[in-house]
């Protein structure tokens, strides 16, 4: 089974309004990490913003804020007042908490995210 | 200063060659990683170190084999090159809180 759903391939957003990326996950361990990471069309994975499973707030940093639903297991992430420079691929990635797997991060196949002016 | 750097961030060759891409990590951290990111930008894992020790092999043919000589170090070496392993490399180190760094990505072309 995957890990990590990421349902929407390609997405539009237009200038200043906000989008949400979907990001489900599977998992049984009760600790584990929820990262998402931009990739502009130069390549570098950029770290946005991180979640851990017994954190109660939702993550936010700034433009950035990660809506966590445990129970639904879903981990979106949602920008706000969209930027042109915010179109990219964005991966939603998981880390699980035990032994081994705590070292292994699990990756979403990416959402392509377009900005329209 | 970067903090996890690759090199070469190009790299074209021809089938059956070797080829070595370095990476080297400035964050103190003593986790890295190597993944292959493949044309449909699907993000794989291949190996990681922790300290110089490999602990996570990801079913990855042997003709890969990684090096790691202290732990600001991870190299990956690729014997006998096939048309298959054409992606982009990305390189990684870990925090102790678990988010990854990832180094600016080696695209491997072979012809």
């Amino acid at each position: 089974a995957q890990k990590i759903t990421q349902t929407q391939p390609g997405m539009f957003v237009q200038e200043k309004e906000a989008v949400t990326l979907d990001c489900t996950y599977d998992t049984s361990d009760q600790s584990y990490g929820l990262f998402w990471y931009k990739q502009p069309s130069s390549g570098e994975m950029i770290f946005l913003i991180y979640q851990g499973s017994y954190d109660e707030q939702n993550a936010t940093e700034g433009r950035y804020s990660l809506n966590f639903q445990k129970a639904r297991k879903s981990a979106n992430l949602v920008i706000s007042a969209s930027q042109l420079g915010d179109s990219a691929m964005y991966f939603c990635a998981m880390r699980e908490g035990r032994g081994d797997n705590f070292n292994k991060f699990y990756f979403g196949s990416g959402t392509k995210l377009n900005v329209k002016p | 200063d970067t903090a996890v750097s690759q090199t070469p961030k190009y790299l074209v060759t021809q089938m059956g060659n070797d080829k070595s891409i370095k990476c080297e990590q400035n964050l103190g951290h003593d986790t890295m990683y190597w993944y292959k990111q493949d044309s449909k930008k699907f993000l794989k894992i291949m190996f990681s170190y922790n300290n110089k020790e490999l602990i996570i092999n990801e079913t990855v043919p042997n003709r890969f084999s990684p090096k790691s000589p202290d732990k600001a170090h991870l190299n990956l070496h690729i014997n006998s090159l096939e048309l298959g392993d054409s992606a982009v490399y990305f390189c990684a180190s870990r925090t102790e809180t678990g988010e990854l760094f990832f180094g600016e990505g080696s695209r491997l072309t072979v012809l």
